[in-house]
């Protein structure tokens, strides 16, 4: 079945350290995205790709980074300048065409906490 | 800068009834609004997708307004159970890659 898959489901980070969520998308979509998720919270776009080899910021890009090398691929790193890393992490893709309706589709998504 | 907004945060009511849950916006000038359902621990699943033409859309028991002007979209849920339990969420999409997401309505149907 095609979906967007996202590992590992549990992430714990030391102080100091860097970690990287996996994102792998089989939908042939596009493009993805990638939000944060605080407890009663809505979710808040960190980056997003339109294209392979290409992305951008979003509303609270500091302290992640991110790669486009294959199209079925978004890694999320959460590097040590994040202060604030614990929260529920959410990759997304669609379609992507510039002006395009189609929804979004979610992947289980990953909690990560602070040792 | 567009803002989104669910009330309540949290509903909760006896199994059977019919209910509606409701999203605000800010800013009318929209490309679709969608609303999502999100279960504990787990990704969002998309109900139903409204494009800025369209009034409404309706899937099964689910039925989702829109109304522009007024900056409002309602949720309707028939004949509520059990399973329907979840925090429902409402994202407008308001240019080729904004997507702004409520905070959503955490509901609760009682057996």
């Amino acid at each position: 079945d095609g979906g967007i898959t996202q590992s590992p489901k549990y992430l714990f980070r030391k102080e100091g350290q860097n970690v990287t969520l996996s994102c792998e998308q089989n939908l042939n979509h596009d493009a993805m995205y990638w939000y944060r998720q605080d407890p009663g919270q809505g979710l808040r776009l960190i980056y997003y790709s339109q294209i392979v080899n290409d992305f951008q910021k979003g509303d609270i890009a500091e302290g992640y980074s991110v790669s486009r090398e294959k199209k079925e691929s978004f890694p999320l790193t959460v590097t040590s300048a994040q202060k604030n890393p614990t929260a529920f992490y959410l990759c997304a893709s669609s379609t992507g065409q510039r002006g395009s309706n189609q929804p979004q589709h979610f992947g289980d998504g990953t909690r990560l906490s602070i040792l | 800068k567009q803002e989104v907004t669910q009330i309540p945060a949290a509903l909760s009511v006896p199994e059977g009834e019919n209910l509606v849950l409701n999203c605000s916006f800010t800013d009318s000038a929209i490309y679709n609004l969608q609303w999502f359902r999100q279960d504990p621990g787990k990704g969002l699943t998309s109900l139903l997708l409204i494009q800025s033409s369209q009034r409404e859309q309706t899937s099964g028991r689910l039925n989702a307004s829109l109304d522009k002007s007024s900056g409002r979209s309602t949720l309707y849920i028939a004949a509520s159970q059990p399973g329907d339990s979840a925090t429902y969420l409402c994202a407008v999409k308001s240019s080729a890659s904004k997507i702004i997401f409520g905070s959503g309505t955490r509901l609760s149907i009682r057996p």
